[in-house]
């Protein structure tokens, strides 16, 4: 059974902080590593994508990557109110399976002013 | 700029009803795909369809079927709709499943079973 683990939090951070949200996963055969942003009653929506070790800076996201330690996170820079929501982590095995995504089961962030 | 379109959006049934979910995407995408999400929990994939053609079960597919009526559409079927089967229902399309392209995902249909 594949395997995909957030801290559920909640993470509540102030405005203009640094948010550090992490995620594990079990399969040493994992190629792609997606982070997705949903709010409350929303569907979820793609916001970082990762398939090499190391960092990848978007704006005031930065997803970090280490298949050694099998762990992705994700960073938010200058925190806004409007980052608050629950952030999924997914990850895929590659190969004819890299649409077969496995989800963790998310963090509730919060940023309070 | 649609993307993935999901009707209905929301739905109540009773215990044994069947209906069917739809699902249309217009990004020309070769890959489309059913999750479920229960409170709490991230989401599960159902059933997706590779191509057109093609359907395969993913981590939940038991009480669903599927059909990739042609390139655009992917449709959900609850032949006997059971209490278990409450849940937010969400459609996603990516461009290929062999690529490390990302999924894009529709709002989501709410289905609860009385």
């Amino acid at each position: 059974q594949k395997e995909v683990e957030q801290n559920s939090g909640p993470l509540s951070v102030p405005e203009g902080a640094i948010a550090s949200l992490n995620c594990t996963y079990s399969d040493r055969g994992s190629q792609s590593f997606f982070w997705y942003r949903q709010y409350s009653g929303k569907s979820p929506e793609l916001i970082m994508f990762i398939y090499s070790n190391g960092d990848k800076e978007d704006g005031r996201f930065t997803a970090q990557l280490n298949k050694a330690s099998q762990y992705v996170s994700l960073l938010i820079r200058d925190s806004q109110p409007s980052d608050s929501a629950t952030y999924l982590c997914a990850v895929s095995a590659g190969g004819t399976s890299y649409g077969k995504l496995t989800f963790g089961q998310g963090t509730i962030l919060t940023v309070h002013p | 700029n649609a993307g993935v379109t999901q009707t209905p959006k929301f739905q109540v049934l009773k215990t044994g009803q069947s209906m069917t979910l739809q699902c249309a995407q217009d990004m020309n995408h070769n890959s489309m795909y059913w999750y479920r999400q229960d409170p709490g929990m991230g989401l599960r994939l159902i059933y997706y369809s590779a191509s057109e053609g093609t359907t395969d079960k993913g981590e939940v597919p038991n009480g669903y079927n599927v059909s990739r009526l042609n390139k655009r559409e992917f449709s959900l079927r609850l032949e006997s709709a059971a209490p278990s089967q409450t849940s937010v229902y969400f459609c996603a399309s990516s461009e290929r499943t062999t690529t490390n392209q990302p999924q894009h995902f529709g709002d989501g249909t709410r289905l609860s079973i009385l």
